[in-house]
């Protein structure tokens, strides 16, 4: 199954809104992950099943879809969130990741 | 405090072998799934394999199928990745991550690097 995640960069500033999108392949249900990453770290699970916050993400973060289309939200936007982020169905091994969105300061 | 460190990384030539090692700790390692994630520099995030909890079943990335092999010992918290006939393009940070609603506990990750 491939994901199509874009934009691959975004600029905003502290305080937008903005979403990613990731479309797959081929129905994987919700079996979607949203992750975080920030410079010479390792990802952080932020999101799983599609829309489930995972525990000690704060609440501006949110996922939505299902079936071949997903979306990750960030509402106003903190400095600690400027950070790459990636998709990754989990439906049907093998797992794959979108190409990732690398989110950036205007 | 649930943790996961991989070790093993280096320097190897192209067409050699190596073993990576991740070490778990903090949680009944027995009980989850494990994957193998791997990063090149500068690129995204790469799926590589997984193995079920008990072992029996494992799950490997086309470019990595034939060359790679993923076993665990759940009496020693411990899982392995034997990595043979290495290529340039598996130069990679490789991280180990922990199966719970997705991918919950990642390791630092240990950088591998294929070069003549």
């Amino acid at each position: 199954i491939q994901m199509a995640q874009s934009p691959s960069t975004l600029s905003a500033s502290v305080g937008d809104r903005v979403t990613i999108t990731c479309r797959a392949s081929q129905s994987i249900s919700s079996w979607l992950a949203w992750y975080q990453q920030k410079p010479g770290k390792a990802p952080k699970l932020l999101i799983y099943k599609a829309s489930t916050l995972q525990s000690g993400v704060p609440s501006r973060f949110s996922g939505s879809g299902s079936g071949t289309e997903f979306t990750l939200t960030i509402n106003s936007l903190q400095p600690d969130d400027f950070a790459a982020y990636y998709c990754q169905q989990y439906h049907i091994y093998p797992d794959t990741f979108g190409q990732g969105t690398k989110l950036e300061i205007k | 405090q649930v943790q996961l460190v991989e070790s093993g990384g280096g320097v190897v030539q192209p067409g050699r072998s190596l073993r990576l090692t991740c070490a778990a700790s903090g949680f009944t390692f027995s009980t989850y799934d494990i994957h193998w994630v791997r990063q090149a520099p500068g690129r995204g995030l790469e799926w590589v394999a997984a193995i079920s909890s008990d072992g029996k079943n494992v799950h490997y990335a086309d470019s990595v199928k034939g060359r790679f092999t993923l076993s665990r010992d759940n009496s020693k918290n411990t899982l392995y990745l034997q990595m043979n006939s290495l290529r340039k393009e598996d130069t990679a940070v490789y991280y180990c991550a922990k199966d719970y609603y997705a991918l919950d506990t990642w390791g630092q990750g240990t950088l591998l690097t294929v070069s003549s």
